[in-house]
C-alpha cells in the first residue's frame, strides 16, 4: 500500500535554531497535511497544501508541496520550547473522497 | 464549539476482555474515522462512516474490532476479545464533508484513547 516515510525519525535542537523536516513517498499525492501532537493530545493541523509547488507559511512554519508531487518539507524558524511534540505529514491520493495516509512523524526536542 | 471528543482517554485491560470506545465527532460532520497508532509507528487507518454507513473499512485489522455508528452522531469502537498487539492509541477525526471543496476534507482529531492490554 502507499507508504510516507519521515526524515529525521528524532531530532534535538537549542532554541532559537531553525528546524528542517521532509516526507517523501514512492507514489503520488494531491494533497499534503503537516500535523503536530502534542504529548496527551491528537493532532492538530498546521498547514494543508493542495498544488504541486505550492509554498505555504503559518507564523513561523513554512511547508511546500514538492514539484514532484511525491514530497513535502516543513521547516521551523526560531524554535522555541512549545515546538517540542511529533510532526506528522499525511497525504491523499486523490482530490476528495478518501482517507489520509500518515507517516511515523518526526519527534523533536528543543533544548534551552 | 466543541472539538472531536473521545472516552475513556485511557483504558488497560487484559487481554480476552472487551472494550469499547467513543468518539463524539464535531457537531454537523458528516464523516468520521478511526485511526490507531502503535508505539513509534505511524498513524494508521481503521475505517471511515459517512453518517452512520460505513464507507471505507479496508483498515480494520480483524473480526475482534467492530465499529458502529448508529444514527450518524456518535460512533463506537469495540475490540473483542482483546489481544496484547491491540494496544496502542485509538484517535478518531472527523471532517465536514467530501468533494471538490477540499478544505471541507481536512480531518480535526481528537485526543485519542490510550489502550493498554496486558
Amino acid at each position: 500500500g502507499q507508504q510516507l516515510n519521515q526524515s529525521p525519525q528524532s531530532m534535538f535542537i537549542q532554541e532559537g535554531e531553525d528546524v528542517s523536516m521532509n516526507c517523501t513517498s514512492s507514489s503520488i499525492f494531491n494533497t499534503w497535511l503537516w500535523y503536530k501532537q502534542d504529548p496527551g493530545e491528537g493532532p492538530v493541523l498546521l498547514i494543508a497544501l493542495y498544488k504541486a509547488g505550492e509554498l505555504t507559511s503559518n507564523g513561523r512554519l513554512t511547508a511546500q508541496f514538492g514539484i514532484t508531487r511525491k514530497d513535502s518539507f516543513l521547516n521551523i524558524s526560531a524554535s522555541i520550547p512549545s515546538d517540542v511534540g511529533i510532526y506528522f505529514c499525511a497525504g491523499a491520493p486523490r482530490d476528495y473522497g478518501q482517507n489520509f495516509v500518515f507517516g511515523p512523524g518526526t519527534r523533536l526536542s528543543v533544548l534551552p | 464549539e466543541a472539538g472531536v471528543t473521545q472516552f475513556p482517554s485511557h483504558s488497560v485491560i487484559e487481554k480476552g476482555q472487551t472494550v469499547t470506545l467513543r468518539c463524539d465527532p464535531i457537531s454537523g460532520h458528516d464523516n468520521l474515522y478511526w485511526y490507531r497508532r502503535v508505539m513509534g509507528k505511524e498513524i494508521k487507518f481503521l475505517l471511515h462512516f459517512v453518517k452512520e454507513s460505513k464507507q471505507d473499512e479496508s483498515g480494520m485489522p480483524n473480526n475482534r474490532f467492530l465499529a458502529e455508528r448508529t444514527g450518524g452522531t456518535y460512533s463506537t469502537l469495540k475490540v473483542q476479545p482483546a489481544e496484547l498487539e491491540d494496544s496502542g492509541v485509538y484517535f478518531c477525526a472527523s471532517s465536514q464533508g467530501l468533494g471538490l471543496n477540499r478544505a471541507k476534507n481536512i480531518q480535526y482529531f481528537g485526543a485519542g484513547t490510550r489502550l493498554s492490554v496486558l
